[in-house]
């Protein structure tokens, strides 16, 4: 066990519709980061966390939207569904140094969009 | 921006020795991770370098040469259970942590 919680572990959806996945980082850590894995794919970087302030953005697409709380979860919104979006979503967290590269992944959420 | 190239698929038997590359381009350098990942698991974290050489633990080795941008997983008595995707992983002075493209591993019996 991680220490990271991601909920839902599975969610299945329409087109066209809005999902919010959302994620707990293990206690203490303060980056947050979310990555999209489509079949036999990589990990696309979508974007970073710290401390409650967006620290970098990867390729995400302006329909999905994230934030990260004051209590230092964080939630990743999409909307406008489609197909394609179907992937395995994961998030990780990382102590408090920005500069770590070692970071701790969640169960992932099983996004198919239908 | 950042990017890494790795193999895109590995086979070996049981007892043997594999070693799988990783090449990458980042502006800054704050170090090298791997990465291992079974089908429908999370990516779990094997090895980091942040400096020059052979970091060893247990069955597994992880070399970097920053001259190089170049970095590569080693993995000794190979065992059924080492079948997984490994992932190289960097960050560069973007502070995103990027992973490379994931390298397949296949063990035979």
């Amino acid at each position: 066990d991680s220490g990271v919680t991601q909920t839902p572990k599975h969610l299945i959806t329409a087109t066209g519709q809005r999902v919010t996945l959302r994620c707990s980082p293990r206690s203490g850590d303060l980056s947050v980061y979310w990555y999209q894995q489509s079949l036999d794919q990589g990990l696309q970087f979508l974007i970073q966390y710290y401390n409650g302030e967006e620290r970098a953005k990867g390729n995400i697409l302006e329909r999905f939207s994230a934030q990260q709380f004051p209590d230092l979860h964080s939630e990743l919104n999409l909307s406008s569904l489609e197909l394609g979006d179907s992937a395995l979503y994961f998030c990780a967290s990382s102590v408090d140094q920005v500069r770590d590269t070692e970071a701790f992944f969640g169960q992932g959420t099983r996004l198919t969009v239908v | 921006g950042q990017s890494l190239e790795q193999p895109s698929e590995v086979t070996a038997v049981e007892g043997a020795i594999v070693q799988i590359n990783c090449t990458y381009q980042t502006s800054g350098f704050y170090g090298l991770s791997w990465y291992q990942q079974h089908d429908g698991g999370a990516p779990t974290f094997l090895s980091y370098n942040a400096l020059d050489g052979l970091e060893e633990t247990g069955r597994f080795s992880s070399f970097l040469s920053r001259s190089d941008s170049y970095g590569y997983l080693l993995l000794q008595e190979l065992q059924m259970k080492d079948s997984a995707s490994y992932f190289c992983a960097v960050r560069g002075n973007t502070d995103k942590l990027i992973f490379g493209t994931g390298t397949r591993l296949q063990v035979f019996p």
